[in-house]
C-alpha cells in the first residue's frame, strides 16, 4: 500500500529556533499535500494544503510566516516551524492526496510531535 | 462540508462484533462518507468511504441508511489492536481534503 513517510517522529528544541518537518510520499507522487496539528485529546485541525510548485493556501488563524510551507516536489513538502514558541508545542501530521485522478483516500504520515522549551 | 454527530466514546469486548454509528442529516447528494481511525500517537489511517452502498472491506463494513443521513462502521471481530479514535467525515469528493470531528475512541476488552 501506499505509505506516507514524515520525519522526524520527535523533535524538542529551545524557543527561538526553527524546526523543520519533511513529508515524503514513498511510493506514488502527490500533487497536494495537507497539513494537521493536533493537540493533546484533541482532533486534528487542518493548517494548511499544500499544491506542488505553487503557494500553500492557509486556513483562516494559521500565519502563513509562522509556517512555512514548500512543496518542492511531488514526492516532498516541508513545514517549517520559524521562531518555535512553547505554544507551537503540538503533534503536527501531514497527509498526501495521490495525483492519479481516481485517487479516493487519503495517506497520512505518523507525525510529529514537537516539543518547544 | 455537512457536520457529522459520533459519539463520544464506546466499549467493546474483545472478538465481540462492533458498530459505530454515525450522524449526516445535512449530508448532500455528491457527500461521500469516510472513515478514518487514528491509533495513539500515529497519524490517521483509511478505513472505508462510501457513497449510497453498502461497501466491504478487509478491515470493515460500511452500512449507509438508505436516506444517507446515518451510518454505522462494522468492524466484525474487534482485535486490541483496533482501540483507536474512529473519525466519521463527509467529503464532496473522494480523496480530498477531511476536516475531523470529535470521532468515536474505541476501547476494547480483553
Amino acid at each position: 500500500g501506499a505509505v506516507v513517510s514524515q520525519h522526524p517522529s520527535r523533535v524538542i528544541c529551545k524557543s527561538g529556533t526553527s524546526v523543520k518537518i519533511e513529508c515524503r510520499s514513498l511510493d506514488f507522487q502527490a500533487t497536494t499535500m495537507f497539513w494537521y496539528r493536533q493537540f493533546p485529546k484533541k482532533s486534528l485541525m487542518l493548517m494548511a494544503t499544500s499544491n506542488e510548485g505553487s503557494k500553500a493556501t492557509y486556513e483562516q488563524g494559521v500565519e502563513k510566516d509562522k509556517f512555512l510551507i514548500n512543496h518542492a516536489s511531488l514526492t516532498l513538502s516541508t513545514l517549517t516551524v520559524t521562531s518555535a514558541h512553547p505554544e507551537d508545542s503540538s503533534f503536527y501530521i501531514c497527509s498526501a492526496r495521490p495525483s492519479a485522478r481516481n485517487a479516493e483516500k487519503l495517506f497520512f504520515g505518523s507525525g510529529t510531535q514537537l516539543s518547544v522549551l | 462540508d455537512a457536520k457529522t454527530t459520533q459519539p463520544n466514546s464506546m466499549e467493546s469486548n474483545e472478538e465481540e462484533p462492533v458498530h459505530l454509528p454515525c450522524n449526516h442529516s445535512t449530508i448532500s447528494g455528491t457527500d461521500y462518507i469516510h472513515w478514518y481511525r487514528q491509533l495513539p500517537s500515529q497519524g490517521p489511517e483509511y478505513v472505508i468511504h462510501g457513497l449510497t452502498s453498502n461497501v466491504n472491506n478487509r478491515m470493515a463494513s460500511l452500512a449507509i441508511a438508505e436516506d444517507r443521513k446515518s451510518s454505522t462502521l462494522i468492524l466484525h471481530r474487534a482485535t486490541l489492536r483496533d482501540a483507536a479514535v474512529y473519525y466519521c467525515i463527509l467529503s464532496r469528493n473522494a480523496g480530498n481534503m477531511l476536516t475531523f470531528g470529535g470521532g468515536t475512541r474505541l476501547m476494547v476488552k480483553p
